[in-house]
């Protein structure tokens, strides 16, 4: 079945220092990838998207590239600040599908 | 609201009881979905109603769990004997149709149910 495979954590990382959160997924067809990030007591926000290969999102100085590949969507931000501190979440819908599948979650906590 | 809405927040259960979670979506927002999220874990998907219809089921874990949407707008989640395996938070997200395609997914903060 379809599934994604992210980094364990937690990432803790010192401020403006580089993050890099791995994902990589398994899928059958041609699915569109995501990235959600939930902030302490808050939903889940949609932080940024791809819809096809080689295809980047990018949101509030994070940026991922859909690389078919090598089946990945790695999350990346050059400086990181402590209000970054969240539960990050890579997730894959299907081309004709409807619902999200996620992988684990990656808890990143960015210190002063 | 603007946002997606569940109540309650936080749900304790005596195991062996029935709950019923809500879910009020963003107004206008043909596509609703419930999945469950259990500790440490990413969100699994349960089910899928588009308007009144419930077109997707496949993820509901057994049949104590019931979902419903009547009018399209306003969805509850049912769980019948609850059992300790059923903590878990559960989110409820809708999102807009447009031209044939499902858009970005708009979730609410969630209902943690903690069966004792």
């Amino acid at each position: 079945g379809n599934s994604v495979t992210q980094m364990e954590g937690p990432v803790t990382l010192s401020e403006e220092a580089f993050l890099t959160i791995n994902c990589t997924y398994t899928a059958t067809g041609y699915p569109s990838l995501f990235w959600y990030v939930q902030y302490p007591g808050e939903g889940l926000q949609l932080l940024l998207k791809a819809t096809k290969a080689d295809d980047k999102g990018s949101n509030k100085g994070f940026e991922a590239t859909y690389r078919k590949e090598t089946t990945s969507f790695h999350l990346e931000k050059g400086s990181v600040q402590v209000s970054d501190s969240a539960v990050y979440f890579c997730a894959l819908r299907m081309e004709y599908g409807n619902k999200l599948v996620f992988g684990a979650g990656t808890i990143l906590r960015v210190k002063s | 609201g603007a946002g997606v809405s569940q109540s309650p927040r936080y749900k304790v259960a005596k195991r062996g009881q029935d709950v019923a979670l809500r879910c009020d979506p963003i107004s206008g927002h043909v596509s609703l979905f419930w999945y469950q999220q259990a500790l440490g874990q990413g969100p699994e998907f349960l089910t899928y109603f588009q308007n009144e219809a419930q077109l997707d089921k496949s993820g509901l874990p057994s049949d104590r769990f019931f979902a419903e949407r009547p009018e399209g707008s306003v969805s509850t989640l049912k769980i019948q004997r609850t059992q300790q395996e059923d903590s878990a938070v559960y989110l409820c997200a809708s999102s807009p149709y447009l031209l044939g395609v499902i858009a970005e997914a708009f979730f609410g903060q969630g209902t943690r149910l903690t069966v004792v």
